[in-house]
């Protein structure tokens, strides 16, 4: 069965510091991942993508992230963080023929000033 | 293009009662998504329709949760005889799907937040 992990609940960082958060998926096929970020109260946002091609993905407000298939793990990225990235971030896997994602259960980045 | 909504943002209901939440997708966007997130859990997936048909349902649909999309756009999920259990945010999400069925990018809507008292 389809799994994700993302094994920090809680991260705080430093404005202007460097971020990784790290995500483990369990799929025994090519999977497609996914991040995204949810502010409190709001939906999800797509950061970024990795369906096929460059393992390096680039995403939007400066994130990206790397898929690493020996390691089964989609870590995101941002070398310098700032104080309005303080949300959720959700890992997500799908199946590259289907619709149902599989979620993390998510990792809280606070910013400190 | 101006995403996915959700009708209500909050609902706040007694156990026992019924309710029903509105979503409209992205327009043209043949594929809508049900999930269910509780607090400190990300999303779970609960069901999926491409274009008017229901295609898949999680075995965390109880009876009591029905869903419809009656002409390929806009979806209702209701809850009939609702229960604590119940409240946590509900999101729905949409994407545009080939006829190949490949994993498309699901687009979420803001949710709608269920406290079932």
């Amino acid at each position: 069965a389809q799994s994700v992990t993302q094994p920090d609940i809680h991260i705080t960082v430093s404005e202007g510091a460097s971020l990784e958060l790290r995500c483990n998926y369990s799929y025994g096929a090519t999977p497609y991942l996914f991040w995204y970020v949810q502010s409190p109260g709001q939906g999800l946002q797509l950061l970024l993508k990795y369906f096929s091609g460059d393992t390096l993905v680039q995403g939007i407000k400066g994130f990206e992230a790397e898929f690493k298939r020996s390691q089964s793990s989609f870590n995101l990225r941002k070398p310098s963080v700032h104080w309005s990235d303080a949300a959720e971030y959700f890992c997500a896997v799908g199946p590259s023929y289907g619709n149902k994602l599989v979620f993390g259960a998510g990792t809280i980045l606070r910013v400190k000033s | 293009d101006t995403g996915v909504s959700q009708n209500p943002r909050h609902k706040i209901t007694k156990r026992g009662q019924n309710v029903t939440f509105r979503c409209d997708p992205i327009s043209e966007h043949n594929r809508l998504y049900w999930y269910r997130q509780t607090l400190g859990q990300g999303p779970e997936f609960l069901t999926y329709f491409q274009n008017e048909a229901q295609l898949e349902k999680s075995r965390l649909l109880s009876d009591r949760f029905s869903a419809e999309r009656p002409k390929g756009s806009f979806s209702t999920l209701e809850i009939q005889r609702t229960e604590q259990g119940d409240s946590a945010m509900y999101l729905c999400a949409s994407s545009h799907g080939t006829s190949g069925g490949f994993q498309e990018t699901q687009y979420f809507g803001p949710g709608t937040r269920l406290l079932v008292l």
